[in-house]
């Protein structure tokens, strides 16, 4: 079993509509949580992250994280065809010299 | 804040040459960066970690004599792709952890090298 998986996509969805984005872990040493958008050809932009379980806001976006089911998800409101990119889940445990995983990331397309 | 430039953001070079490219942290100070690489519709493939003042962690398959990297301050760090091929053309991309106490990564925007 992979320590992050992220399904791939492409996942479609109309301009307007409510996009969740998922991941699944095994490390219960994972206690950052983050949220990455990459559009074509540019590097990542960090768009939120978490520590340890709960809810974060952050205009259109919303990241959860349940640590009992090792489940995070990206809630996209409102959705844009600007929104389309690629994003990546990231996880890490507490201490800096851990490594960051990424899943392979969910290349999304809004449709206008 | 916490932003992490890169270049340039694109080279173009023929083959048998090297290509260095820079990373900085701009307002904050970085004892880590790391470099990865990514191939098109792929992932991202973690190369290396850069130490301040000490020598880089290279990840497994990875030849550190082909690319060198050198961390010679807190806010800099620069890869050398050494006598470039065609398979070395790439998406080099550096990251560093400037969320203070987080264990958190910012990347820069990427640096497309194409090799002739």
């Amino acid at each position: 079993q992979k320590e992050v998986e992220q399904d791939p996509g492409p996942l479609s969805v109309p301009e307007g509509a409510i996009v969740s984005l998922n991941c699944t872990y095994s490390n219960s040493a994972f206690q950052y949580f983050m949220w990455y958008r990459q559009y074509s050809r540019k590097g990542p932009e960090l768009l939120m992250y978490t520590y340890s379980s709960g809810n974060k806001e952050d205009g259109r976006f919303t990241a959860q994280v349940d640590k009992s089911s090792k489940y995070i998800s990206l809630f996209i409101r409102d959705s844009q065809p600007s929104d389309s990119a690629t994003y990546l889940c990231a996880m890490s445990a507490w201490n800096r010299d851990d490594k960051i995983i990424f899943g392979k990331g969910t290349r999304l397309h809004i449709l206008p | 804040g916490a932003v992490v430039s890169q270049h340039p953001s694109w080279v173009i070079c023929k083959s048998g040459t090297s290509v260095k490219i820079e990373c900085r942290s701009l307002d904050f100070q970085a004892t880590t960066m790391f470099w990865y690489r990514q191939f098109p519709k792929q992932s991202l493939m973690l190369m290396a970690t850069s130490n301040e003042g000490s020598k880089a962690t290279y990840e497994q398959g990875v030849e550190k004599d082909k690319f060198l990297i050198n961390h010679a301050s807190l806010t800099l760090s620069t890869l050398t792709v050494t006598s470039a091929h065609p398979e070395d053309s790439s998406f080099y991309i550096c990251s560093a952890s400037g969320h203070s106490g987080a264990n958190v990564l910012t990347f820069g925007a990427g640096s497309r090298l194409t090799v002739l």
